[in-house]
């Protein structure tokens, strides 16, 4: 099975902030990445598909970027609704994996 | 509107059985993948088995491989997953979700396994 492994695994930013958030993958998946977002209780909502497709109704402070191995998550400028957990899967073998989430938290 | 809905959660003895099923609407159902995909108290995400369109192809998480079957019925916009053998570890939110890039997810169904 491919690995997914996300760093960090928490983090700690203010309102305004830019934050990053990497996945590598354990073998080359293109650009087979997809981010998601979760918020407590709810399902996941995918924020971009295909590495840097960024999914209707997500604002434009939002970009992923990457290839390969290693992926990026990107928020320009963090408003108050971006505190939740942020997920990296790859949808390049049939077998999916995600990686262990990254959750977001206000400083 | 495309739409997901989950049944069929509750309870369950380890050793136990229960069917989960979800119904589809909104899209053709048909024409897509399905995936079953997991989250366990406060854990992270965990994908559980995927069904192509017209079930020839049927995948399956190792920790799942054996005990849980993935099925679907077309003409009734349906996904079944029948989970046999429950562990403890088995305790989580099911959702499923359409595709190879989960663009739509359902709200879940719970399912706890305990004696």
């Amino acid at each position: 099975d491919i690995q997914m492994t996300q760093s960090p695994s928490s983090l700690s930013a203010s309102v305004g902030d830019r934050v990053t958030i990497t996945c590598r993958a354990s073998q080359s998946i293109s650009r087979f990445l997809n981010w998601y977002q979760q918020k407590p209780g709810k399902a996941p909502n995918l924020l971009i598909y295909a590495a840097s497709s960024l999914q209707s109704g997500f604002p434009a402070r939002f970009s992923g970027s990457g290839s390969g191995t290693d992926f990026t998550l990107t928020i320009s400028s963090l408003q108050p609704e971006d505190f939740a957990t942020y997920y990296c899967q790859q949808s390049y073998s049939s077998l999916i994996t995600f990686g262990q989430g990254t959750r977001l938290e206000i400083k | 509107e495309e739409q997901l809905v989950e049944s069929g959660g509750g309870l369950v003895k380890p050793g136990g059985s229960l069917r989960l099923s979800c119904a589809a609407s909104g899209f053709s159902f048909s024409s897509y993948t399905m995936n079953w995909v997991r989250q366990a108290p406060g854990q992270g995400l965990e994908w559980v088995s995927s069904i192509s369109s017209d079930s020839t192809y049927i995948y399956y998480a190792g920790s799942v491989q054996g005990r849980f079957t993935i099925s679907r019925d077309n003409a009734k916009n349906s996904l079944f997953l029948q989970m046999n053998s429950l562990r403890a570890e088995d305790t989580a939110v099911y959702y499923c979700a359409r595709d190879m890039v989960f663009a739509v997810w359902g709200q879940g169904t719970t399912v706890a396994v305990s004696s």
